[in-house]
């Protein structure tokens, strides 16, 4: 069955770099119509979405954050990476990975989540 | 800032009818994008309890039904239960954004 799982630091420096790791199960990313997405959830706020990755190592991000975020995949590790710049307290939340429905925009399965706190 | 709104909460007794409702715009429901509904408890991953405005996962409770018309959606539970107090988040996708929208979330407190 589909598993998703986040992992990172749960305190990050501002202006440090962010990365957090998506390790899944139960699909292969190298499938046709697979994609991993980010999404995040700030305190007070909505959800947000980040960035997703596609099989075809196709790439998306939101507009509003896309010159600071980055997202790569290790097919054989069946990981996918998120990278962050120049952090700031606003970027502080709980972000999550989940598995876009293959050629859908809904989000079938969702990892737990992992709290990042941005603190000096 | 969500681009689909909700009802920050609602509540009703064990047993009694709720709905949730998410509106859009022309841009997301209204551009006709499938609305889909999300559950968040603590502790457990999100899980998607509608899918395409009005599909049932399976697994997923027949208490739990989905509508949508014009520019907005609802969720509703019928035959409340305790296990249902939760956060609720509809998602749809917007043109204008050419991204991923969510709603602004809504806490159902059970009686």
């Amino acid at each position: 069955q589909v598993a998703l799982r986040e992992s990172g630091p749960a305190l990050v420096r501002p202006t440090e770099t962010l990365t957090l790791t998506c390790t899944f199960s139960g699909f292969s990313l190298s499938t046709s119509g697979m994609c991993v997405i980010w999404i995040r959830q700030s305190p007070g706020k909505a959800l947000e979405w980040l960035a997703r990755i596609d099989w075809d190592d196709d790439k998306d991000y939101n507009t509003s954050l896309k010159t600071r975020l980055s997202i790569s995949k290790d097919t054989s590790k069946n990981q996918v990476v998120l990278t962050m710049t120049n952090v700031d307290p606003a970027d502080t939340g709980t972000y999550y990975c989940a598995r876009v429905r293959p050629f859908g925009y809904e989000f079938d399965f969702w990892g737990l989540g992992t709290l990042v706190t941005v603190s000096s | 800032q969500s681009v689909l709104t909700q009802p920050p909460s609602v509540s009703g007794a064990p047993g009694q009818r709720v709905t949730i409702s998410c509106t859009g715009s022309s841009s997301n429901i209204g551009a006709d994008y499938d609305v889909h509904w999300y559950q968040f408890l603590p502790g457990t991953a999100p899980k998607r309890l509608i899918s395409g405005n009005i599909n049932r996962p399976s697994g997923v409770p027949d208490r739990f039904s989905g509508s949508k018309s014009g520019t907005s959606a609802s969720l509703a539970i019928t035959g409340l239960q305790a296990e249902d107090e939760a956060e609720y988040y509809c998602q749809s996708y917007d043109i204008s954004l050419s991204g991923y929208v969510f709603g602004t979330g809504t806490k159902v407190t059970v009686l």
